[in-house]
């Protein structure tokens, strides 16, 4: 069966600290798609990256970066130096070759405090 | 672009009273997805056209639940009789589509969030 983990629902960080939101997927395929998009209390979901299962190179965008090992299903998302700003729900989510819908982790509740 | 469109933002209606949702794709996108996000079960995908067909509608709660795609730049989503346990904010995304629908990104709209009183 395919799943998406994120087992932190919550997390507080001040300002200009990193942090990092992890995923864990499960999955048989070895085809497959991971995405992060991001929440803000606005409410619109943004696309932030799409990286497929044989692109295991890191991926660094200004102050975001993923970490991908499918050695441990994982698809992490670190953001350096954090603001104010970044106070969103992430949501990490996976598509596989064998079931043809994007399945949403739990999303993880991120806020940076001034 | 002007990205996914959707109407209204927000309606608020009683119970019993049908609800149409409105979506407009980016342009260029044979894709087209419709969510239904609450705070209990979190995003769930309702249904979802490629090519202005419905590929998958097992996510649909039940039969007051269609959706529509009459052509490629215009979606309904229609509750009919609405209930209050459908209020919740509901997205329509889009994408390029390809030979695996999607594993291609989608780009979502801001959403419409529903509450049937």
């Amino acid at each position: 069966a395919q799943k998406v983990t994120q087992a932190q629902t919550e997390i507080s960080v001040v300002e200009k600290e990193d942090v990092t939101l992890d995923c864990v997927y499960e999955t048989r395929d070895t085809t497959y798609y991971l995405f992060w998009y991001k929440q803000p209390p606005s409410g619109e979901l943004v696309f932030l990256i799409r990286r497929n299962s044989f692109d295991e190179q890191n991926e660094i965008s200004g102050r975001y970066s993923w970490n991908f090992q499918k050695s441990t299903s994982s698809f992490n998302f670190t953001i350096t130096a954090s603001q104010v700003v970044d106070s969103a729900v992430y949501f990490c989510a996976f598509t596989g070759t064998s079931y043809d819908k994007v399945i949403f982790g739990p999303g993880t509740s991120l806020s940076v405090i001034p | 672009d002007a990205g996914v469109i959707q109407s209204p933002r927000h309606e608020v209606t009683e119970m019993g009273q049908e609800v149409t949702l409105r979506c407009k794709p980016i342009s260029g996108h044979n894709s087209l997805f419709w969510y239904r996000q609450t705070m209990m079960r979190g995003l769930e995908l309702l249904i979802y056209f490629n090519n202005n067909v419905p590929i998958d509608d097992s996510g649909m709660p039940e039969d007051r639940f269609s959706a529509k795609m009459p052509n490629a730049s215009f979606s309904t989503l229609k509750i009919q009789p609405s209930e209050p346990r459908d209020s919740a904010v509901y997205f329509c995304a889009s994408s390029l589509g390809g030979v695996r629908t999607t594993q291609e990104t989608q780009y979502f709209g801001p959403g419409t969030r529903l509450l049937v009183l």
